[in-house]
């Protein structure tokens, strides 16, 4: 199976800050990588997919690179919305499989 | 509107089974890959179990394979999980999750989760 390590597991920011969130996976999985957002209490949300494609709707703050196995998901500008936690998901193959999360809380 | 509504958790002990659904409208059901991913308390996500898009195949994480599976009646627009030789670290809010599109594995859409605690 693959394995997905997010890193780091807590970032501290304030608002209007730059914030990089890193997925690395445990083998290349091409450009099959989605991030996931998900605030307290509340389903996940879908931000990115494809590695870089922006899901509709999502504000244009939110971007992400990477291909093989290196992965990051960038907020340009960290806004009091964002607060939360993110995922990233790999689907190359079955099963699928998420990281560990990266929450960002306020500084 | 999409709406995917589970039910079916509860209290359970070690070993016993459950049988969870998601009741699908909004869209066509027979058309779309679905999944179950799951949440231990204060934990990450964990997917578990799903369809591909034809439905003709089921993939299962290695930690329910043989205990779990996953089923969908399209007549009735429900995703099942029948869940036996539970675990306590099967206990979590499990979501149902539609894909995207044809031919991903990602979600656009999940039901509010129904919880599964397996406790003595």
């Amino acid at each position: 199976d693959i394995q997905m390590t997010q890193s780091p597991s807590t970032l501290s920011g304030s608002v209007g800050d730059r914030v990089t969130i890193t997925c690395r996976a445990s083998q290349s999985i091409s450009s099959w990588l989605a991030w996931y957002q998900q605030k307290p209490g509340k389903a996940p949300k879908l931000l990115i997919y494809k590695a870089s494609s922006l899901e509709s709707g999502v504000p244009s703050r939110f971007s992400g690179s990477g291909s093989g196995t290196e992965f990051t998901l960038t907020i340009s500008s960290l806004q009091p919305d964002d607060f939360a936690t993110y995922y990233c998901q790999h689907y190359y193959i079955y099963p699928l499989t998420f990281g560990g999360g990266t929450k960002v809380e306020i500084k | 509107e999409v709406h995917l509504v589970e039910s079916g958790g509860g209290l359970v002990q070690p070993g016993g089974s459950l049988r969870l659904s998601c009741a699908a409208s909004g869209f066509t059901f027979s058309n779309y890959a679905m999944s179950w991913v799951r949440q231990a308390p204060g934990k990450g996500l964990e997917w578990v179990s799903g369809f591909s898009d034809s439905g003709s195949s089921t993939y299962y994480a290695d930690s329910v394979k043989g205990r779990f599976t996953i089923s969908r009646d399209n007549s009735k627009n429900t995703l099942y999980l029948q869940m036996n030789s539970l675990r306590a670290e099967d206990t979590a809010l499990y979501y149902c999750a539609k894909v995207t599109r044809t031919g991903t594995s990602i979600f656009d859409f999940w039901g509010q989760g129904t919880p599964v605690t397996v406790s003595s």
